[in-house]
């Protein structure tokens, strides 16, 4: 149980151009979903708090106007990545919580590696 | 905010024993857990202390003293398999995001 799936598991675009990544709960609600993103050999910076029927809450630092989060359902939330630029190139991985089960802990999707060029 | 400090590599043998420290400064605390990833990989869930003590779960087991604002991760039996990236990783409060140490890189050789 517990499953997060994230579509799709790569991506190239050129500059300039917007990406589209979807997170998805598969066998649970997710009221919140987190999206991080991680340069290579680095740790996982949180981005911004996905809130299901929501404006999404950004972290410091990110632009609201370039990450657009959506977060319509339950189970799905998106995070877009506007007129994308190579420095944007990333490990983008998102995160939910089952309340229904362990609060303390957060299943991660397997990542969407995004190249720009 | 949050900041947390972990050594960023570890290296031992097969068999060995290996302990990850972590320190961290919250303004708030809700547990502190570990996470392992391995390259190009999701992190997965290791282990999370909410109370001072140690967790044991098979090889891998974790500890926390939240005077100290310390906490560790302990791999016995070291295997290939474990040569990952290790996190530690708080909550400030409950409903928020994990926010993640830089990670340990941990290389297991034969």
């Amino acid at each position: 149980g517990a499953v997060v799936s994230q579509h799709p598991s790569r991506v190239i675009c050129k500059s300039g151009t917007s990406v589209k990544i979807e997170c998805r709960s598969l066998d649970f609600q997710a009221t919140t979903m987190f999206w991080y993103r991680q340069f290579p050999k680095q740790s996982l910076m949180l981005m911004a708090t996905s809130n299901e029927g929501s404006k999404a809450t950004y972290e410091q630092g990110v632009e609201k106007d370039k990450f657009l989060i959506n977060h319509a359902s339950l189970t799905l939330s998106t995070l877009t990545v506007t007129s994308a630029h190579p420095e944007d190139s990333s490990f983008y991985i998102c995160s939910a919580r089952d309340l229904e089960t362990r609060s303390y802990e957060q299943y991660f999707g397997p990542g969407t590696r995004l190249t720009v060029t | 905010g949050q900041s947390l400090e972990q050594p960023s590599e570890v290296t031992a043998v097969e068999g060995a024993i290996v302990q990850i420290n972590c320190t961290y400064q919250t303004s708030g605390f809700y547990g502190l857990s570990w996470y392992q990833q391995h390259d190009g990989g999701a992190p997965t869930f290791l282990s999370y202390n909410a109370l001072d003590g140690l967790e044991e779960t098979g090889r891998f087991s974790s500890f926390l003293s939240r005077s100290d604002s310390y906490g560790y991760l302990l791999l016995q039996e070291l295997q290939m398999k474990d040569s990952a990236s290790y996190f530690c990783a708080v909550r400030s409060q409950a409903g928020t995001a994990l926010i993640f140490g830089k990670g340990t890189t941990l290389s297991v050789s034969s």
